[in-house]
């Protein structure tokens, strides 16, 4: 089993659809929690961090839920600039410097 | 941009030979993080650096090696290359081990 795992995807959606992706971790010692996007053949781009309590960036909310070991992205009226393949990442725990990504889930939203 | 570069672009090293890629870090960062990254896959964590020192390593063989200098730049060493090293390695700096990451534009790299 990998220590984090990504819904697999593809998400095809339509411009102004509300998606949401889930990502589960195994290391209840992790730390620090971030969503990642990632544009063909490009370096991934922070997109937001994510917190307990919630964190909200205009149409993109993340939330963390350490009880069941997972966080989450929800992305309102998509569009088609949102196209990417979205990480997720985990930090910490037992090996202290180390960054797990999840391998991505792909996004596509169509006119 | 995030102020994280690294250099060469790209690289096409033979089966057997050894590698060297570079990272300058964003200004004010003291860590830095290496990743390999294939095809449809996520970033794996190759290590970290922080303040000079190994601060985590992933499930790579010693073949691959390390280093940050006093700048907080970093080198990243593979030895005796095989077919698999072919990737993406991604260079990323962060203020703090746990901080977000900034990632550099990576360093394509081909063996053959």
């Amino acid at each position: 089993r990998k220590e984090v795992e990504q819904d697999p995807g593809p998400f095809n959606v339509p411009e102004g659809a509300t998606v949401a992706f889930n990502c589960t971790y195994s290391n209840s010692a992790s730390q620090s929690f971030f969503w990642y996007r990632q544009d063909c053949r490009k370096e991934p781009k922070l997109l937001m961090s994510v917190y307990s309590s919630g964190n909200e960036d205009g149409r993109f909310t993340a939330q963390l839920n350490r009880a069941s070991q997972y966080i989450s992205l929800l992305i309102r009226d998509s569009k088609l600039s949102d196209s990417a393949t979205y990480l997720c990442v985990v930090n910490g725990g037992t090996n202290a410097g180390k960054s797990t990504f999840g391998d991505g889930t792909t996004l596509t939203v169509k006119p | 941009e995030t102020g994280v570069t690294q250099s060469p672009t790209h690289l096409i090293k033979t089966r057997g030979q050894q590698v060297t890629l570079r990272c300058s870090s964003q200004s004010g960062h003291n860590t830095v993080s290496w990743y390999q990254q294939a095809l449809g896959q996520g970033p794996q964590f190759i290590f970290q650096y922080y303040r000079e020192e190994e601060n985590g390593r992933g499930n790579f063989p010693p073949r691959f090696s390390g280093l940050q200098f006093p700048n907080y730049s970093s080198e990243l060493n593979v030895n005796a290359l095989e077919l698999d090293d072919s990737a993406l390695y991604l260079c990323a700096s962060s203020l703090e081990p746990l901080d977000v990451q900034y990632f550099g534009p990576g360093t394509r790299l081909t063996v053959t």
